[in-house]
């Protein structure tokens, strides 16, 4: 097993464009999370997955974030109409159900100019 | 509202001293608590994995304790190396998600 794999790693955009990343978690794994981490600061949870079914989304995600799980497997986040504020680095990890260990992806560096 | 708090945010040490990172939660309903390490523009890479029913877990040079009642947490690094400098993150896990505090940079200097 590889571990889990994001790509793409990084992503330069223009102001307003949309983009979406793609996050590959270990295979037995049936939970996936996304995070948000600026420079300096922890990662901020964003929305998570229990198989195919979106569990929680964070209350500061707002309407231009979605995220999706299709059969259980890989996911997708996409930004629309991106801003300048939505620069950061953005994590995904997965694990398994229960008090297990999470483990992350190298993440995807965002840049909106 | 669980909230997490890493002390000192930076530290910076000579190569082969012992030191000890904190880490405390204001909620101690949670399921277990995870030290991670971070290389700058890097993901996360797991650490230590403390279930709320233990009081720590040891890997090589690495203990990790956790008094869940106080709400708090330590990474010991024995024989600290240059190449243990890098970000050190905690996090607890409760409702489902993790919640992390804000990291202590570690600078072992040569």
């Amino acid at each position: 097993d590889t571990g889990v794999s994001q790509n793409p790693r990084h992503k330069i955009t223009k102001r307003g464009q949309n983009v979406t990343f793609r996050c590959d978690p270990i295979s037995e794994h049936n939970r996936l999370y996304w995070y948000r981490q600026t420079l300096g600061q922890g990662p901020e949870f964003l929305t998570y997955f229990q198989n195919e079914a979106q569990l929680e989304k964070s209350r500061l995600l707002s309407d231009r974030f979605s995220a999706e799980r299709p059969k259980g497997s890989f996911s997708t986040l996409e930004i629309q109409r991106t801003e300048q504020g939505d620069s950061a680095m953005y994590l995904c990890a997965s694990s398994q159900t229960g008090n297990t260990e999470a483990f992350f992806g190298q993440g995807t560096r965002l840049t909106v100019v | 509202k669980q909230e997490v708090t890493q002390i000192p945010a930076a530290l910076s040490v000579p190569e082969g001293e012992n030191l000890v990172l904190n880490c405390s939660f204001t909620d101690s309903a949670i399921y277990n608590l995870q030290w991670f390490r971070q290389d700058p523009g890097k993901g996360l890479t797991s650490l230590l994995l403390i279930q709320s029913s233990q009081r720590e877990q040891t890997s090589g040079r690495l203990n990790a304790s956790l008094d869940k009642s106080s709400g708090r947490s330590t990474l010991y690094i024995a024989a600290s190396q240059p190449g243990d400098s890098a970000t050190y993150l905690c996090a607890v896990t409760q409702g489902g998600k993790l919640i992390f505090g804000q990291g202590t940079e570690l600078s072992v200097k040569p």
